[in-house]
């Protein structure tokens, strides 16, 4: 049972434009979200995450939209880069001390320029 | 230079051949993890520890073993490797448990 799940498994956008990677989760318990990104031959990094508490967070070109409600987020890069071509993790946690990160299959961006 | 340090980084071996993945940190951080990444199921965590001498199981821990005798070292040991192993490995540290700094991977090949 997938309590983290990333439905799109890739995404191509042109450079410049928005990207849009989206994650759904089920477990109503979950009040930490991250996203990880991953390029070829190297660990994932930590790229941005929100609490539960917060309905947005922004960093840069980055920025994280958490919708309770619907137990969805999604993270926007605008304007995309080349650079951001990788994989994209969504991870959820559950209370204060995180050691149950779960994660999402993960999305493959591919900026095109 | 802050970093988690895995080695092998990539290793073939053969069914029922005890192997150890190292793994070593130097930001001081309490709690360690190890992950495996594999096609369509994103990364899985096997075991995790809080602190020194304080571990617990993951979602998939079956056929793993991991102890955490030093605050810097995590070991990963497959006692005795089946097919079904062969997978990306990932250590990762963590001052909080939620942001994790992961190593460069250990491509493991069960034969």
């Amino acid at each position: 049972d997938q309590q983290v799940k990333q439905n799109s498994p890739s995404l191509s956008v042109q450079e410049g434009r928005i990207s849009i990677l989206n994650c759904d989760y089920t477990n109503s318990m979950f009040d930490y979200f991250l996203w990880y990104k991953k390029y070829p031959a190297e660990g994932p990094t930590f790229l941005i995450s929100i609490s539960s508490i917060k309905d947005k967070n922004e960093d840069g070109r980055f920025t994280v939209f958490l919708n309770k409600s619907a137990k969805h987020l999604s993270l926007h890069i605008v304007p995309s880069q080349p650079g951001d071509s990788a994989v994209y993790f969504c991870a959820a946690s559950a209370g204060r001390y995180g050691n149950k990160l779960v994660f999402g299959a993960g999305t493959i961006l591919r900026v095109k320029s | 230079e802050a970093q988690v340090t895995q080695n092998p980084r990539y290793l073939i071996t053969v069914t029922g051949k005890k192997l150890t993945v190292t793994c070593s940190q130097n930001m001081n951080h309490e709690y360690m993890s190890w992950y495996r990444q594999d096609p369509g199921l994103g990364l899985r965590q096997i075991y995790y520890s809080m602190n020194v001498e304080v571990t617990d199981k993951g979602d998939v821990p079956e056929g793993y073993k991991v102890s955490r005798k030093e605050k810097r070292n995590f070991p990963l040991i497959l006692e005795s490797p089946s097919p079904n192993q062969t997978s990306l490995y990932f250590c990762a540290s963590s001052p909080d448990g939620r942001e994790l700094f992961f190593g460069e991977g250990s491509r493991l090949t069960v034969l």
